[in-house]
């Protein structure tokens, strides 16, 4: 177990919707960060966050946002959903004070979108 | 840009066959190289963090070397339970604590009772 926790585990949803992942990073850890999985493409690098400010994104549509709260935990909000967007999405953590941390991840949220 | 190539995609060995997996990779003053190991449906799971060329990391039957240029996660007498994707990623510095990893697609090893 990582300590890192992501819900939902599946998420079902049409395309034209939205829907938010949520997530709880590891005790202690400032940073979390946001992959896409996708079958083809591997894990790719969306978004991080540092102790509530954005530090770095990727590859992240601007129909996709995220947020770090006071308490930590992360939200990443995907609206007006298309077919193409339908992935494994993670939430790692790290202690993310500038050293050599490695990342620590949750099991994901399954995103389907029909 | 940051890259990194792994080597083979898909690798199928009998119970006892040790062999290695290659990470080739590309990138600005390596600040740090991973290796995790994926389960189908998990999240990637931590192995090792390589730093410098010539070091050494080993877990059980795992042990990772790292190069100027790439590493290598050599697994000896596999047994099922290592059946997995394994993933490396590299880690460029960055003056803004952005720790982001880059991934490569991995390979996934596959170990025959």
């Amino acid at each position: 177990d990582s300590g890192v926790t992501q819900t939902p585990k599946h998420l079902i949803t049409a395309t034209g919707q939205r829907v938010t992942l949520r997530c709880s990073p590891r005790s202690g850890d400032l940073s979390v960060y946001w992959y896409q999985q996708s079958l083809d493409q591997g894990l790719q690098f969306l978004i991080q966050y540092y102790n509530g400010e954005e530090r770095a994104k990727g590859n992240i549509l601007e129909r996709f946002s995220a947020q770090q709260f006071p308490d930590l935990h992360s939200e990443l909000n995907l609206s007006s959903l298309e077919l193409g967007d339908s992935a494994l999405y993670f939430c790692a953590s790290s202690v993310g004070q500038g050293g050599y941390s490695p990342l620590h991840f949750g099991n994901g949220t399954r995103l389907t979108v029909t | 840009e940051d890259q990194v190539t792994q080597s083979p995609e898909a690798l199928r060995l009998q119970e006892g066959e040790s062999s290695s997996l290659n990470c080739s990779y590309t990138v600005s003053g390596l600040r740090g190289l991973f290796w995790y190991r994926q389960d189908p449906g998990k999240g990637p799971e931590f192995l090792f963090t390589l730093y410098s060329a010539g070091e050494e990391k080993e877990k059980e039957r795992l042990k990772a070397t790292l190069t100027k240029k790439e590493s290598f996660l050599h697994i000896t007498a596999p047994k099922p339970e290592d059946s997995a994707t394994y993933l490396c990623a590299v880690q460029a510095p960055s003056n803004f604590g952005n720790e982001k990893l880059t991934f490569g697609t991995g390979t996934r090893l596959t170990i025959i009772p």
